[in-house]
């Protein structure tokens, strides 16, 4: 039961697009289409902005997007606000177990 | 609305025990599969355990295996997670999280109890 993998860190200006990636292996991502993304924002609990690699829930801003190709999931957030930043975390099914990455803090510059 | 409002943490000493309690409200609880997801301070999130809506399937994280227990009582709109046995690492903000029906992932958490484990 091993951590997804994030980068620690991003960066980006308002306006422009970042994109964090998450690698995992054919036991988890690879193998099924369950990534979720959670943005959390200081002192706050996790919120859910994508489900099944690429749904956004009701609420989510279709700034919001994500993909995936292969063990590797991608978040990527267009058109950056100020707001965005925040820690972001992938996750992913694992059979009889849910992994989580490491988390990605985003900062706009 | 969901809420989830999370009870029982504090401060512990190692090897002692701990109880934690979820209150959920705004829907129908014995329909959804829940979670315990925590996280150390200043660490990212790891989940712990989960726990089926009827209570048949349960799972557990290696980390925690054979010292915690999940259960919920659905009379009670109720998520537990027993911890035994507690250790330094298992300091964390624990949050309960309920596993959508339709959107299939962690869609409503509670706002997490902080458990210390130090003597």
């Amino acid at each position: 039961q091993s951590a997804l993998t994030q980068p620690a860190s991003v960066s980006g200006s308002p306006g422009q697009s970042i994109t964090i990636s998450c690698t995992g292996t054919s036991s988890d991502v690879g193998s099924y289409n369950l990534v979720s993304w959670y943005q959390q924002h200081p002192g706050k609990a996790p919120k859910l902005m994508i489900y099944e690699v690429s749904k956004r829930p009701s609420g989510v801003s279709n700034r919001f997007s994500g993909s995936k190709s292969g063990n590797t999931a991608s978040l990527t957030i267009s058109g950056l606000q100020a707001e965005d930043e925040a820690d972001y975390y992938c996750c992913s099914y694992a059979g009889s177990s849910t992994l989580f990455g490491g988390g990605t803090k985003l900062t706009v510059l | 609305e969901v809420q989830l409002v999370e009870s029982g943490g504090g401060l512990v000493k190692p090897g002692g025990s701990l109880r934690l309690s979820c209150a959920a409200s705004g829907f129908t609880f014995s329909s959804y599969s829940m979670n315990w997801v925590r996280q150390a301070p200043g660490k990212g999130l790891e989940w712990v355990s989960s726990i089926s809506s009827s209570s048949s399937y349960i799972y557990y994280a290696d980390s925690v295996k054979g010292r915690f227990t999940i259960s919920r009582d659905n009379a009670k709109n109720s998520l537990y997670l027993q911890m035994n046995s507690l250790r330094a690492e298992d300091t964390a903000v624990y949050y309960c999280a309920r596993h959508g029906d339709y959107v299939r992932a962690f869609d409503y958490w509670g706002q997490g109890t902080l458990v210390t484990v130090s003597s």
